[in-house]
């Protein structure tokens, strides 16, 4: 069965630091690869997807994910975040199907 | 405007009383999904809909019961609503079954006292 872990709770940055959220799930294939963003109050946001190609994935706002295949991977990452990046940000994986499985989330919080 | 409307936003019941939940979207999407969101676990899969009057139980259909009579609108119903009921409800819609990227509306809060 897929599964979908993110090590990460919560991580605190400075404003303008980089930023790594890890994500690693188990799929025996290649999977589709999603990063989805919820603010406050929000539903969730789609930040970017891998389906095939370039591992390497940009999305909105300066955020982009890498997709390792060895490691099963696809950690998202930010040059230089911002206040207002402050969210929940969530790891998914699909077949291919009607079926998503998401990890628990990563809290983030960026501070002045 | 591609968007996904839930109602309402915020609902408390009582244990036992029976509860809906309704989900729009305007984008003739063929897939809707009905998830619940607990603190530490994510978002789990509780019914998914192909398209009108075929749903498809998910991970955590036990409690639950949904309706789509019109491709824009997903119901979720509980009968008889209990206490570990209470959580955030998101509906979400995609293209088609294996088109990616779900569209997720802003979630119901119920609680159930």
């Amino acid at each position: 069965a897929q599964s979908v872990t993110q090590p990460d709770a919560r991580v605190t940055v400075s404003e303008g630091a980089s930023l790594q959220l890890r994500c690693k799930y188990s799929y025996s294939g290649t999977p589709y690869l999603f990063w989805y963003v919820q603010y406050p109050r929000q539903g969730l946001q789609l930040l970017l997807k891998y389906y095939s190609g370039d591992p390497v994935v940009q999305g909105v706002n300066g955020f982009e994910a890498e997709f390792i295949k060895s490691n099963s991977s696809f950690h998202l990452r930010k040059a230089s975040v911002h206040w207002s990046d402050s969210a929940v940000y969530f790891c998914a994986v699909s077949e291919g199907n009607y079926k998503y499985v998401f990890g628990a989330g990563t809290r983030l919080k960026v501070i002045a | 405007d591609m968007k996904v409307t839930q109602m309402p936003r915020y609902l408390i019941k009582r244990m036992g009383e029976n509860v809906l939940l309704e989900c729009g979207q305007d984008m003739s999407h063929e897939t809707m999904y009905w998830y619940r969101q607990d603190p530490g676990l994510g978002l789990q899969l509780i019914y998914i809909s192909y398209d009108v009057d075929s749903n498809s139980e998910g991970d955590i259909p036990k409690g639950y019961r949904v309706s789509r009579k019109k491709r824009e609108h997903f119901s979720l119903i509980l009968d008889s609503a209990k206490t570990n009921q209470t959580s955030v409800y998101f509906c979400a819609s995609s293209l088609s079954i294996n088109t990616g990227q779900l569209y997720f509306g802003e979630g119901s809060k119920l609680t159930v006292l």
